[in-house]
């Protein structure tokens, strides 16, 4: 099952702040975050694992609440290299694959 | 390492033709993914592998998609016959075992079928 991501556009003023969330019905072991820029590939941008750990890009935080199956990404002072498509993906245990949502465009304005 | 590497970038055929896209994984790398990407829905996992291995091909939309990983470095998606409803963006990716590894995906092949 696909996770569930809101909203589904965002259009911000550089420099302004911006909330990606994700969530999903079944168990999770991990969620990864990816951006998309038009024409391009998904570029990870961060893990988010159950437990607490993390690793990912130092300019862009995340949270994961593992009791709601929910991860939000925060992407705070807005650049215009922002701008793209935001990818919430997430993984069970064992040997499932990484299933992403629909995501999120984000049009950053100077 | 030159990354995921898919072939062709772009493919453009008939209805009713068959079309096979191509995947090289990272070397080092023993999982594989397949995913279709449309603006209706998203990005969809066809199907992905662990050591060559098929684990879930629930992602596959019809049976005229199939998909093979004869080595640890080759992988094919085969549509037999194509539709043009099959015309989509087609990425591989790939990723080493562990709890905190990120998948890295290839430039992709934009499928056309006409």
């Amino acid at each position: 099952q696909q996770p569930v991501q809101s909203p589904q556009a965002v259009i911000l003023r550089e420099g302004e702040d911006a909330v990606i969330n994700c969530s999903s019905s079944k168990a999770l072991y991990s969620v990864h975050w990816y951006r998309q820029k038009h024409g391009e590939a998904p570029v990870f941008l961060m893990i988010l694992l159950k437990g607490g750990e993390q690793k990912g890009h130092e300019k862009i935080s995340a949270s994961f609440n593992e009791k709601k199956q929910q991860s939000s990404l925060y992407l705070t002072a807005s650049q215009l290299s922002y701008s793209g498509t935001y990818f919430c993906g997430s993984m069970g245990g064992g040997a499932d694959g990484l299933t992403f949502g629909k995501g999120t465009h984000l049009i950053i304005q100077p | 390492d030159a990354g995921v590497i898919q072939s062709p970038r772009h493919e453009v055929t008939e209805m009713g033709q068959e079309v096979t896209l191509r995947c090289k994984p990272i070397s080092g790398h023993n999982s594989l993914f397949w995913y279709r990407q449309t603006m209706m829905r998203g990005l969809e996992l066809l199907i992905y592998f662990n050591n060559n291995v098929p684990i879930d091909d629930s992602g596959m939309p019809e049976d005229r998609f199939s998909a093979k990983m004869p080595n640890a470095s080759f992988s094919t998606l085969k549509i037999q016959p194509s539709e043009p409803r099959d015309s989509a963006v087609y990425f591989c990716a790939s990723r080493t075992a562990g709890r905190n590894t990120e998948a890295f995906f290839g430039q992709g092949t934009r499928l056309t079928v006409v």
